[in-house]
Parts: structure tokens; C-alpha cells; sequence
């Protein structure tokens, strides 16, 4: 299994609050994801980063953003959580660019915003 | 924009039977990648199988295998002699063209019956 890591795995908080979650990899992948998980919408791209300090925004990008200083960590932030954002979270990792994107999976947050 | 489509939000098998998950895609490149990943109750995303759209060959692993209509933009999973332990939801994604992304369809509900 790829190296993979995110915490923290459940968290509850209130609305307004800001909440980080990390995503740890040690397979130096170049390439990182932030994927939220709804019923009935499959996964969707939140954010994802091609290098340090190189992200962009995916589908889903609004009152989010992301940070990446070092190779092995991607950290998603909700500067001010709302009820919408209560999903499950994914981070994936990808050694390889453009059409063989063969992405591996962590294990998931799951968020809850009240 | 790409998209993927799962047209049966939920299916259900007997133990060893076989059945055919679909799924439909749209892309305008000529070059692609389709996965199937699986997501059992622990959440975990597996990826289960990939086809390279130029390969013209079904991609087979073990008792799962697709049929894939480039023509037609279909990209079907048959899973052969069904377990117990293959009940999960069932995810198609699409990645293709220069960007890194995977587009998922909404996925289907698989319940495997003893």
C-alpha cells in the first residue's frame, strides 16, 4: 500500500471555526490531491498540487485552500467552516503527470461541521 | 470538460454469479486513462483495474475484467464468481487531456448476496 496518511481522521467542529487537515505521504510523490466525497456526487476535486509550492484550484474550490512546503505534506484549510463542507475527505498521490494518472488513496477524514 | 456517467446507483448479485457494472464517458482527447476503483464500508479507495484507451486489448485482473467500446465511450466492469468480500460502492474515472485530474462518476452500490 502506498505510504499514505491523513489527520486527523474524524473531527467535529462548529461553524466559523477554521480546521486544517494534513496529508502526509512518504513515497515522494510529485503530485498530491484533495478530493471531498458527497452522496450521490462521487469524488470531486477540491485542490491539487504539482510540486512544492505549485497548486491549483480543482472543481470544488471555493472556501478552501491548500498549502505545500515540503514534498511529503499537503494541507487542505477551511478558513471558516459551514454545514456544506461536512463531507469526507481524500488526499491521493500520483508519481506521474498528464494521462496516466494512476492516483493512490488515503484512508479518508471524515469532517463534521455543526 | 470530461464527464463520466453510472447509470445504476445500486446493483446486487447472488455469490458466484457474474455482473456488469456500466459506465459511459465523455472526452474530447484522443489519449486517455479509465480506472475502475473500488470502496468498501472501510472507506478505502482500491483501485481495481485500468485500460489505456490505444490499447484496443480488454484489461483483466483475475476475476475482474472490462469491456471497453471506444466508439461508443463505454467502459464496463464484469466481475466473474462474486464474493462476499466484493460488495462495495464502485467508482469509473476518467483522466485524459494535459491536466492531472480524475473525473469519478457517482458510482454504484454493489451488494453481493450468499
Amino acid at each position: 500500500d502506498a505510504g499514505i496518511t491523513q489527520s486527523p481522521r474524524h473531527k467535529v467542529t462548529e461553524t466559523g471555526t477554521p480546521v486544517t487537515l494534513r496529508c502526509h505521504q512518504t513515497e515522494n510523490h510529485r503530485y498530491m490531491y484533495w478530493y471531498r466525497q458527497d452522496p450521490g456526487h462521487g469524488l470531486r476535486l477540491i485542490h491539487y498540487s504539482y510540486g512544492v509550492k505549485d497548486t491549483d484550484k480543482g472543481e470544488v474550490s471555493d472556501g478552501y485552500s491548500v498549502s505545500r512546503s515540503k514534498t511529503e505534506d499537503f494541507l487542505l484549510t477551511l478558513e471558516s467552516a459551514t454545514s456544506s463542507q461536512t463531507s469526507v475527505y481524500f488526499c491521493a498521490i500520483s508519481p506521474t503527470q498528464g494521462r496516466n494518472n494512476e492516483q493512490f488513496f488515503g484512508p479518508g477524514t471524515r469532517l463534521t461541521v455543526l | 470538460a470530461q464527464t463520466v456517467t453510472q447509470s445504476q446507483p445500486e446493483m446486487s448479485v447472488q455469490e458466484a454469479e457474474t455482473v456488469t457494472l456500466s459506465c459511459t464517458y465523455d472526452t474530447s482527447e484522443s489519449d486517455y486513462y479509465l480506472f475502475w476503483y473500488k470502496q468498501p464500508p472501510s472507506r478505502q479507495m482500491i483501485l481495481v483495474i485500468r485500460q489505456e484507451a490505444y490499447k484496443q486489448q480488454n484489461a483483466t485482473e483475475n476475476r475482474f475484467s472490462v469491456n471497453f467500446q471506444k466508439a461508443a465511450k463505454s467502459f464496463s466492469l464484469k466481475i466473474s464468481d462474486s464474493q462476499l468480500g466484493d460488495a462495495a460502492m464502485y467508482f469509473c474515472a476518467l483522466s485524459g487531456g494535459s491536466n492531472y485530474k480524475l473525473t469519478f462518476g457517482k458510482g454504484t452500490l454493489l451488494t453481493v448476496n450468499p
